[in-house]
């Protein structure tokens, strides 16, 4: 069974810095494309970042580029996301997602239970 | 920059047809999937490539898909299909991932 256990979230002032960790059980790790989507309170889904199985690229939301950092290793099944100058727009429960590619076209299709980042003073 | 539009909210009474509709460029030219997310609780897959159902997801999910609308139809809807759904697709890299706003279903 796929398995994505997000931890790291926690509560922040807001210029602070978090790491979230995502472990990956149940399938090869390193294969596949991971992302992460996150959900501020009440409102939608919106995408992150997404990297490459091999760690070797990766993608950023306007929102989030030239703060977060996405990483991985494969080593530990364990995807990251190092997040820096958080400000309070950053709070939201942020979901470890895999990637799968079917007829020319990626999408989500394991999501992981999430965990939750609050950025205030 | 992209965007999916859905409506706010349906609502249903039991054993009636739910339809969830999403619109966007981008549907053109890519599929769209569709996920359920129950309150509290994280997303869950059920359907992509506008009418495929993951293994577990009842029949009476399925989907269209034509010019740059996609449709979700949920026949005979249950009152555990109460939630939240998005709608989502990429554009043509696959680099940017985009979800509708989400539609609340309410059954009852």
């Amino acid at each position: 069974e796929v398995q994505l256990v997000e931890s790291g979230g926690d509560l922040v002032q807001p210029g602070g810095s978090l790491r979230l960790s995502c472990e990956g059980s149940g399938f090869t790790f390193d294969p596949y494309w991971m992302n992460w989507v996150r959900q501020a309170p009440g409102k939608g889904l919106v995408w992150v970042s997404r990297i490459n199985g091999g760690g070797s690229s990766v993608y950023y939301a306007d929102a989030v580029r030239g703060r977060f950092t996405s990483s991985r290793d494969n080593a530990k099944n364990t995807l990251f996301l190092q997040m820096n100058s958080l400000r309070v727009e950053d709070t939201a429960v942020y979901y470890c997602v895999r990637d799968r590619f079917s007829n020319s076209q990626y999408y989500f299709d394991y999501w992981g239970k999430g965990t939750l980042v609050t950025v205030s003073s | 920059s992209y965007e999916l539009t859905q409506p706010p909210s349906v609502s249903v009474s039991p054993g009636q047809t739910a339809r969830i509709t999403c619109s966007g460029d981008l549907l053109a030219k890519k599929y769209a999937c569709w996920y359920q997310q129950r309150s509290g609780q994280a997303p869950v897959l059920v359907l992509y490539e506008d009418s495929k159902r993951p293994s577990g997801i009842p029949e009476r999910f399925s989907g269209s898909s034509s010019g740059t609308m996609a449709t979700l139809t949920i026949s005979g809807a249950q009152v555990e299909d109460e939630a939240d759904y998005y709608c989502y697709s990429t554009d043509s890299s696959d680099n940017v991932r985009v979800f509708g706003g989400g539609t609340k279903l309410t059954v009852l």
